[in-house]
């Protein structure tokens, strides 16, 4: 059963452009929401998290956009580069008390064209 | 560099060999996780270590395989009889503790003929 669904497999923007990626959970004991950046044969490196308790949240070019009755949250990556290009990761996990493990979503292979 | 380490970082083997990946959290992480990444997918959660105790495990994780962190620092993941759907890369993070963030290693990608 997959928990996390992320949306779409793969985006291609222009450079400058802003490029948006969805995730929908389902389990409502989720409280923490990362996104990882994975360029290839590397590790996932954490870009940006959110906790339920706010809707938004911004660093730099990259916001999180949070809807906890709908269940999703949203990456949005302002004046996207073609740094940029790599494939990106949606994650949920429940209270530290339970293990802090990660249930990532399918990913989104991102490319900006110059 | 005092980022997470993993090694090897490739390796090819024969079915029904065993292969022992090796990670090295950062340090003073006492919380260790095991997850392993199919080609396009997402990683999915293995294993984790508070300290040397090994408090979860999930259903992916068969008799097959075992991992340890027996002085608390680097952990290991072995495999035995391994088959060919057990190629993927196997990724390790470490964090400071419960609720800290997650930071993962560059993997042992795995390779079973």
């Amino acid at each position: 059963q997959q928990q996390v669904k992320q949306s779409p497999q793969s985006l291609i923007v222009q450079k400058g452009g802003i490029s948006i990626i969805n995730c929908a959970y389902e389990n409502t004991a989720f409280d923490y929401f990362p996104w990882y950046q994975q360029f290839p044969g590397k590790g996932p490196a954490l870009l940006i998290a959110i906790r339920p308790d706010v809707s938004e949240k911004k660093e730099g070019r990259f916001t999180i956009s949070f809807n906890k009755s709908a269940k999703q949250f949203s990456l949005h990556i302002m004046d996207s580069q073609p740094g940029d290009s790599a494939t990106y990761f949606c994650a949920a996990s429940t209270s530290p008390g339970a293990g802090n493990m990660l249930t990532f979503g399918g990913g989104t292979r991102l490319m900006v064209k110059p | 560099d005092t980022g997470v380490s993993q090694d090897p970082r490739h390796k090819i083997t024969k079915r029904g060999q065993n292969v022992t990946f090796r990670c090295d959290p950062i340090s003073e992480h006492n919380r260790l996780y095991w997850y392993r990444q199919t080609l396009g997918q997402g990683p999915e959660f293995l294993t984790y270590f508070q300290n040397e105790a090994q408090l979860e495990k999930s259903r992916l994780l068969s008799d097959r395989f075992s991992a340890e962190r027996p002085k608390g620092s680097f952990s290991t993941l072995e495999i035995q009889r391994t088959e060919q759907g057990d190629s993927a890369m196997y990724l390790c993070a470490s964090s400071r503790g419960a609720g800290e963030t997650q930071y993962f290693g560059p993997g042992t990608r795995l390779l079973v003929l």
